[in-house]
C-alpha cells in the first residue's frame, strides 16, 4: 500500500534548528510537497521537490532523496509563529495527493 | 485508509459544459469542507469554505456562479464547475474538518476541460 510517515510531535527551542523528517512508499513519484498548517486554518505551501538535493527558501529548507523515498524539512531560527502542523505529500504516478498525517511542531521560548 | 475521498479522481469534459465533484467523509461527519485549486508546482488556493446547511463563502476572486458548492449532509460536499473553459483544468482537492484542530484531506481531482 501507499504509505507517508512522519513523527507526529515535535519540540523545539525558540531561536534554534528542527528537521522534520517523512519517508513515503507509493506507487510512483511525481513531487513531494511540504505544507504549514495552523490550528483550524488551510494549509500553506512552503515547498515542491521533484529532484534530488536541497531547495532553499529563506528559513526553511526542503530536502529530497527519491531513492531512498525520504525528505526533511529544515526550519531555521525558529520563531513561535512556526508553532503549527507540517504536512508531507507525495504525488504518485496517478498523480493523486497521498498526504502524511502531519507534525505538530512546539516552540518553547 | 483515507478517510476523505473525492470522485472522480480523474475528469475530461467538454468546453461548455459542467462537471461535478464529490468530496465525502469516511467514518464522521464533517460540518466544514474546504475546496482548493492546485497548479502545477504551485501552492494550494483555497476557493471555498463549504459548511453544512448553508451558502459556501468563497474566496476573492473565485466566481460562486462558476464553481457551484453544496453541502447537503454532514458527510458529502460538492464541486460543480458550470460552464467549463480549458482554463478551469486543474487539480481540485477538497479537505473536510473534523475538528478544531483536525482537517483530513482527499486526493484531489484532476479536471481536463477540451
Amino acid at each position: 500500500g501507499q504509505n507517508i510517515d512522519q513523527p507526529t510531535e515535535m519540540t523545539a527551542t525558540e531561536g534554534a534548528i528542527v528537521q522534520i523528517n517523512c519517508t513515503y512508499q507509493t506507487s510512483g513519484f511525481n513531487g513531494l510537497f511540504w505544507y504549514q498548517q495552523h490550528a483550524g486554518e488551510a494549509p500553506t505551501f512552503l515547498s515542491y521537490n521533484v529532484l534530488d538535493g536541497l531547495e532553499e527558501k529563506g528559513r526553511f529548507s526542503s530536502f529530497l532523496s527519491r531513492s531512498k523515498g525520504y525528505s526533511y524539512l529544515l526550519l531555521k531560527e525558529l520563531q513561535m509563529k512556526d508553532s503549527a502542523s507540517y504536512l508531507c505529500a507525495v504525488m504518485d504516478s496517478n498523480y493523486q495527493l497521498i498526504w502524511g498525517a502531519g507534525t505538530k511542531l512546539i516552540i518553547k521560548p | 485508509g483515507a478517510v476523505v475521498s473525492q470522485h472522480p479522481s480523474r475528469v475530461i469534459c467538454k468546453s461548455g459544459t459542467s462537471v461535478k465533484i464529490e468530496c465525502r467523509s469516511l467514518d464522521f461527519q464533517a460540518t466544514t469542507m474546504f475546496w482548493y485549486r492546485q497548479f502545477p508546482k504551485q501552492s494550494l488556493m483555497l476557493m471555498a469554505t463549504s459548511n453544512e446547511g448553508s451558502k459556501a463563502t468563497y474566496e476573492q476572486g473565485v466566481e460562486k456562479d462558476k464553481f457551484l458548492i453544496n453541502h447537503a449532509s454532514l458527510t458529502l460536499s460538492t464541486l460543480t464547475v458550470t460552464s467549463a473553459h480549458p482554463e478551469d483544468s486543474s487539480f481540485y482537492i477538497c479537505s473536510a474538518r473534523v475538528s478544531e484542530n483536525t482537517i483530513y484531506f482527499g486526493e484531489g481531482s484532476w479536471l481536463t476541460v477540451v
